[in-house]
């Protein structure tokens, strides 16, 4: 089933700080977080897994609580370069490899 | 090195016809990946070759699609009788595979059905 992501949009200026959240209905094993530019192919950001690890972008942190069922990233002091669409992507079964996508964040931050 | 390459970036063809799309992964990863992207909507999971078998194909939509990927490099999706709604942007992603299987994707193939 398709997480949920929150909120739809969001505009921010440049420096300012941004979460955006990701809500699912079934147990999760592993969230992967990506951000696409429009026309260009999704980018990886970071892996959270069951257990606490995870692993991804220096200037990008991201939370996942395992009993919620949810994941938040944390922009702070947004660049321009941040703009994009950020999608969730949720593993619910270990090895699967398969991920379901929400149906994405759009993030503008402007000058 | 080199990422994820698709071809062709754009495929415009007309209902009812044939159409392959080919994906070259990342060279030295076992896992790959296709996915089909509306406008507005996140990529939405098709099937998962791991070498050269299909893992799990339970997104393909019916039996008009069907991928490969016979030596266990580069995967071509193939869609039978096009219709209207296949229109969309797939995408290849390729990873090691593992626990931190980030997945590196393509530039995506432009479908267009007419």
């Amino acid at each position: 089933q398709q997480p949920v992501q929150s909120p739809q949009a969001v505009i921010l200026r440049e420096g300012e700080d941004a979460v955006i959240n990701c809500s699912s209905s079934k147990a999760l094993y592993s969230v992967h977080w990506y951000r696409q530019k429009h026309g260009e192919a999704p980018v990886f950001l970071m892996i959270l897994l069951k257990g606490g690890e995870q692993k991804g972008h220096e200037k990008i942190s991201a939370s996942f609580n395992e009993k919620k069922q949810q994941s938040s990233l944390y922009l702070t002091a947004s660049q321009l370069s941040y703009s994009g669409t950020y999608f969730c992507g949720t593993e619910t079964q270990g090895g699967s490899e398969k991920l379901v996508f929400g149906k994405g964040t759009k993030l503008t931050v402007n000058p | 090195g080199a990422g994820v390459s698709q071809t062709p970036s754009n495929k415009v063809t007309e209902k009812g016809k044939y159409v392959e799309l080919r994906c070259d992964p990342i060279s030295g990863h076992t896992a790959l990946y296709w996915y089909r992207q509306s406008l507005g909507q996140g990529p939405e999971f098709l099937i998962y070759f791991q070498g050269t078998g299909a893992a799990d194909d339970s997104g393909l939509p019916n039996d008009r699609f069907f991928a490969v990927r016979p030596e266990g490099s580069v995967s071509t999706l193939k869609i039978q009788r096009t219709e209207r709604g296949d229109s969309a942007v797939y995408l290849c992603a390729s990873s090691r595979g593992g626990a931190y299987n980030e997945q590196f994707f393509g530039p995506g193939t432009r479908l267009t059905v007419l």
